[in-house]
Protein backbone atom coordinates (compact mmCIF):
# COMPACT_ATOMS: atom_id res chain seq x y z
CA UNK A 1 0.00 0.00 0.00
CA UNK A 2 1.51 3.28 -1.11
CA UNK A 3 -0.63 5.28 1.02
CA UNK A 4 -2.23 7.01 -2.36
CA UNK A 5 -6.09 6.75 -2.65
CA UNK A 6 -7.98 7.09 -5.49
CA UNK A 7 -11.89 6.86 -5.79
CA UNK A 8 -13.65 5.39 -7.66
CA UNK A 9 -12.06 2.01 -8.19
CA UNK A 10 -13.95 1.62 -11.54
CA UNK A 11 -16.32 3.57 -13.89
CA UNK A 12 -18.13 2.76 -16.59
CA UNK A 13 -20.04 5.51 -18.58
CA UNK A 14 -21.22 6.75 -21.72
CA UNK A 15 -19.53 8.49 -24.74
CA UNK A 16 -20.11 11.97 -24.46
CA UNK A 17 -20.71 12.17 -20.69
CA UNK A 18 -18.51 13.60 -17.94
CA UNK A 19 -16.61 12.17 -15.07
CA UNK A 20 -14.41 13.02 -12.62
CA UNK A 21 -11.55 10.96 -10.75
CA UNK A 22 -10.64 11.64 -7.12
CA UNK A 23 -7.08 11.18 -5.52
CA UNK A 24 -5.31 11.91 -1.88
CA UNK A 25 -1.64 12.08 -2.13
CA UNK A 26 0.51 10.31 0.81
CA UNK A 27 0.58 12.12 3.91
CA UNK A 28 2.92 15.00 3.90
CA UNK A 29 3.84 14.89 -0.14
CA UNK A 30 2.75 18.14 -2.40
CA UNK A 31 2.75 17.20 -5.57
CA UNK A 32 0.15 15.36 -7.55
CA UNK A 33 0.54 13.00 -10.82
CA UNK A 34 -1.85 12.26 -13.01
CA UNK A 35 -1.07 9.21 -15.99
CA UNK A 36 -2.81 7.32 -17.96
CA UNK A 37 -2.53 3.47 -19.26
CA UNK A 38 -3.74 2.60 -22.09
CA UNK A 39 -2.86 -1.20 -24.24
CA UNK A 40 -2.01 0.96 -27.32
CA UNK A 41 -0.58 4.63 -25.89
CA UNK A 42 1.76 2.66 -22.48
CA UNK A 43 1.66 4.87 -19.55
CA UNK A 44 1.39 8.52 -20.47
CA UNK A 45 2.30 11.68 -18.14
CA UNK A 46 -0.86 13.78 -18.01
CA UNK A 47 -0.54 16.51 -15.88
CA UNK A 48 1.45 17.35 -12.33
CA UNK A 49 0.12 19.80 -9.34
CA UNK A 50 2.71 21.00 -6.82
CA UNK A 51 1.20 22.66 -4.09
CA UNK A 52 -2.14 23.76 -5.57
CA UNK A 53 -0.75 24.86 -8.93
CA UNK A 54 -0.31 23.36 -12.24
CA UNK A 55 3.26 22.49 -12.48
CA UNK A 56 4.01 20.66 -15.96
CA UNK A 57 2.09 19.48 -18.72
CA UNK A 58 1.99 16.36 -20.38
CA UNK A 59 0.11 14.61 -23.45
CA UNK A 60 -3.29 15.89 -21.82
CA UNK A 61 -6.34 16.33 -24.27
CA UNK A 62 -8.51 19.91 -24.24
CA UNK A 63 -11.32 17.95 -22.82
CA UNK A 64 -9.19 16.73 -19.53
CA UNK A 65 -8.48 19.02 -16.60
CA UNK A 66 -7.34 18.43 -13.30
CA UNK A 67 -7.40 21.05 -10.16
CA UNK A 68 -5.19 20.38 -6.78
CA UNK A 69 -7.50 21.94 -3.99
CA UNK A 70 -6.01 23.70 -0.82
CA UNK A 71 -6.11 19.89 1.25
CA UNK A 72 -3.71 18.52 -1.54
CA UNK A 73 -6.20 16.27 -2.96
CA UNK A 74 -6.56 16.25 -6.83
CA UNK A 75 -9.47 15.78 -9.00
CA UNK A 76 -9.11 15.01 -12.66
CA UNK A 77 -11.91 16.06 -14.89
CA UNK A 78 -12.77 14.27 -18.04
CA UNK A 79 -15.37 15.60 -20.60
CA UNK A 80 -17.12 14.52 -23.66
CA UNK A 81 -15.77 11.13 -23.47
CA UNK A 82 -14.97 8.98 -26.17
CA UNK A 83 -14.36 5.15 -26.78
CA UNK A 84 -10.41 5.84 -26.95
CA UNK A 85 -10.52 7.60 -23.53
CA UNK A 86 -11.17 3.57 -21.83
CA UNK A 87 -8.02 2.90 -19.93
CA UNK A 88 -6.78 2.87 -16.35
CA UNK A 89 -6.01 6.36 -14.74
CA UNK A 90 -3.08 6.55 -12.05
CA UNK A 91 -2.59 9.51 -9.73
CA UNK A 92 1.12 9.28 -7.88
CA UNK A 93 2.32 11.81 -5.57
CA UNK A 94 5.80 12.87 -4.33
CA UNK A 95 7.27 15.05 -1.89
CA UNK A 96 9.42 17.95 -3.06
CA UNK A 97 13.01 17.04 -2.96
CA UNK A 98 15.76 19.03 -4.92
CA UNK A 99 17.86 15.50 -6.04
CA UNK A 100 14.97 13.13 -6.23
CA UNK A 101 11.23 12.32 -7.72
CA UNK A 102 10.27 8.94 -6.04
CA UNK A 103 6.52 8.95 -7.08
CA UNK A 104 4.34 6.20 -5.42
CA UNK A 105 1.49 5.30 -7.30
CA UNK A 106 -2.27 4.99 -6.11
CA UNK A 107 -4.53 1.86 -6.98
CA UNK A 108 -5.50 3.08 -10.30
CA UNK A 109 -9.46 4.26 -11.72
CA UNK A 110 -10.18 2.22 -14.26
CA UNK A 111 -12.24 3.98 -16.73
CA UNK A 112 -14.53 2.30 -19.62
CA UNK A 113 -16.24 4.47 -21.94
CA UNK A 114 -19.44 2.78 -23.71
CA UNK B 1 11.99 14.92 -27.67
CA UNK B 2 12.99 12.75 -25.44
CA UNK B 3 12.56 8.81 -25.80
CA UNK B 4 12.75 6.28 -23.35
CA UNK B 5 13.23 3.14 -25.02
CA UNK B 6 13.08 -0.61 -22.95
CA UNK B 7 14.66 -3.94 -24.64
CA UNK B 8 12.85 -6.28 -24.80
CA UNK B 9 9.39 -5.52 -24.68
CA UNK B 10 8.71 -8.88 -24.11
CA UNK B 11 10.55 -11.89 -21.91
CA UNK B 12 9.97 -15.47 -20.95
CA UNK B 13 12.55 -17.05 -19.38
CA UNK B 14 13.15 -20.26 -17.26
CA UNK B 15 13.17 -20.53 -13.62
CA UNK B 16 16.59 -19.73 -12.77
CA UNK B 17 18.13 -18.45 -15.45
CA UNK B 18 19.80 -15.12 -15.50
CA UNK B 19 18.87 -12.15 -17.67
CA UNK B 20 19.08 -8.60 -17.89
CA UNK B 21 16.28 -5.89 -19.14
CA UNK B 22 17.81 -2.47 -20.99
CA UNK B 23 16.57 0.72 -20.78
CA UNK B 24 18.29 3.61 -22.97
CA UNK B 25 17.13 7.26 -23.06
CA UNK B 26 17.75 9.95 -25.38
CA UNK B 27 18.83 13.39 -23.10
CA UNK B 28 21.09 14.38 -19.77
CA UNK B 29 19.56 12.72 -16.75
CA UNK B 30 21.54 11.36 -14.02
CA UNK B 31 17.93 10.48 -11.94
CA UNK B 32 16.49 7.05 -12.72
CA UNK B 33 13.72 4.99 -11.67
CA UNK B 34 12.23 1.39 -11.84
CA UNK B 35 8.87 0.30 -10.83
CA UNK B 36 7.01 -3.24 -11.30
CA UNK B 37 3.68 -3.76 -12.08
CA UNK B 38 1.91 -6.67 -11.90
CA UNK B 39 -1.33 -7.38 -14.13
CA UNK B 40 -4.54 -4.88 -13.13
CA UNK B 41 -2.43 -3.61 -9.91
CA UNK B 42 -0.58 -0.16 -9.56
CA UNK B 43 3.05 0.38 -10.19
CA UNK B 44 5.58 0.04 -7.31
CA UNK B 45 8.55 1.47 -6.59
CA UNK B 46 11.36 -1.18 -7.13
CA UNK B 47 14.85 1.28 -7.30
CA UNK B 48 15.80 4.79 -7.63
CA UNK B 49 19.22 5.44 -9.55
CA UNK B 50 20.64 8.85 -8.19
CA UNK B 51 24.42 9.01 -10.10
CA UNK B 52 26.26 7.74 -13.22
CA UNK B 53 27.96 4.61 -11.27
CA UNK B 54 24.97 3.57 -9.07
CA UNK B 55 24.31 0.25 -8.13
CA UNK B 56 21.53 -1.05 -5.84
CA UNK B 57 20.42 -4.30 -5.06
CA UNK B 58 16.82 -6.16 -3.76
CA UNK B 59 17.00 -9.85 -3.41
CA UNK B 60 17.19 -11.20 -7.13
CA UNK B 61 16.91 -7.48 -8.86
CA UNK B 62 20.11 -5.56 -9.13
CA UNK B 63 19.84 -1.85 -11.17
CA UNK B 64 22.56 0.30 -12.35
CA UNK B 65 23.36 3.61 -14.15
CA UNK B 66 25.47 4.55 -16.80
CA UNK B 67 24.93 8.20 -17.40
CA UNK B 68 27.29 8.76 -19.91
CA UNK B 69 25.94 5.90 -22.01
CA UNK B 70 22.57 6.94 -21.20
CA UNK B 71 21.96 3.11 -20.25
CA UNK B 72 20.14 2.18 -16.94
CA UNK B 73 19.81 -2.37 -16.55
CA UNK B 74 18.03 -4.16 -14.88
CA UNK B 75 19.63 -7.38 -13.90
CA UNK B 76 17.32 -10.61 -12.95
CA UNK B 77 19.62 -13.46 -11.00
CA UNK B 78 18.43 -16.92 -10.39
CA UNK B 79 14.36 -15.97 -12.22
CA UNK B 80 11.59 -17.35 -10.06
CA UNK B 81 7.77 -17.06 -10.78
CA UNK B 82 6.96 -14.10 -8.54
CA UNK B 83 9.11 -11.76 -10.89
CA UNK B 84 6.62 -12.17 -13.25
CA UNK B 85 5.44 -8.61 -14.18
CA UNK B 86 5.63 -5.66 -16.27
CA UNK B 87 9.26 -3.62 -15.29
CA UNK B 88 9.30 -0.15 -16.08
CA UNK B 89 11.82 2.16 -16.01
CA UNK B 90 11.48 6.31 -16.19
CA UNK B 91 13.94 8.78 -16.39
CA UNK B 92 13.37 12.21 -15.03
CA UNK B 93 14.99 15.37 -16.92
CA UNK B 94 12.97 18.06 -14.87
CA UNK B 95 14.57 20.21 -12.40
CA UNK B 96 11.90 20.59 -9.84
CA UNK B 97 10.11 17.23 -10.00
CA UNK B 98 8.24 18.01 -12.79
CA UNK B 99 9.21 16.04 -16.14
CA UNK B 100 9.31 12.25 -15.56
CA UNK B 101 8.97 10.04 -18.50
CA UNK B 102 8.26 6.24 -18.71
CA UNK B 103 9.52 3.36 -21.22
CA UNK B 104 7.21 1.37 -22.43
CA UNK B 105 7.49 -1.47 -20.08
CA UNK B 106 9.34 -5.16 -20.28
CA UNK B 107 6.49 -7.85 -19.87
CA UNK B 108 8.45 -10.62 -18.07
CA UNK B 109 7.26 -13.93 -18.01
CA UNK B 110 9.34 -17.03 -15.65
CA UNK B 111 7.90 -20.16 -16.09
CA UNK B 112 8.46 -22.86 -13.53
Amino acid sequence: DSGVTQTPKHLITATGQRVTLRCSPRSGDLSVYWYQQSLDQGLQFLIQYYNGEERAKGNILERFSAQQFPDLHSELNLSSLELGDSALYFCASSVRASSYNEQFFGPGTRLTVL
Amino acid sequence: ELKVEQNPLFLSMQEGKNYTIYCNYSTTSDRLYWYRQDPGKSLESLFVLLSNGAVKQEGRLMASLDTKARLSTLHITAAVHDLSATYFCAVDIGRNNNDMRFGAGTRLTVKP
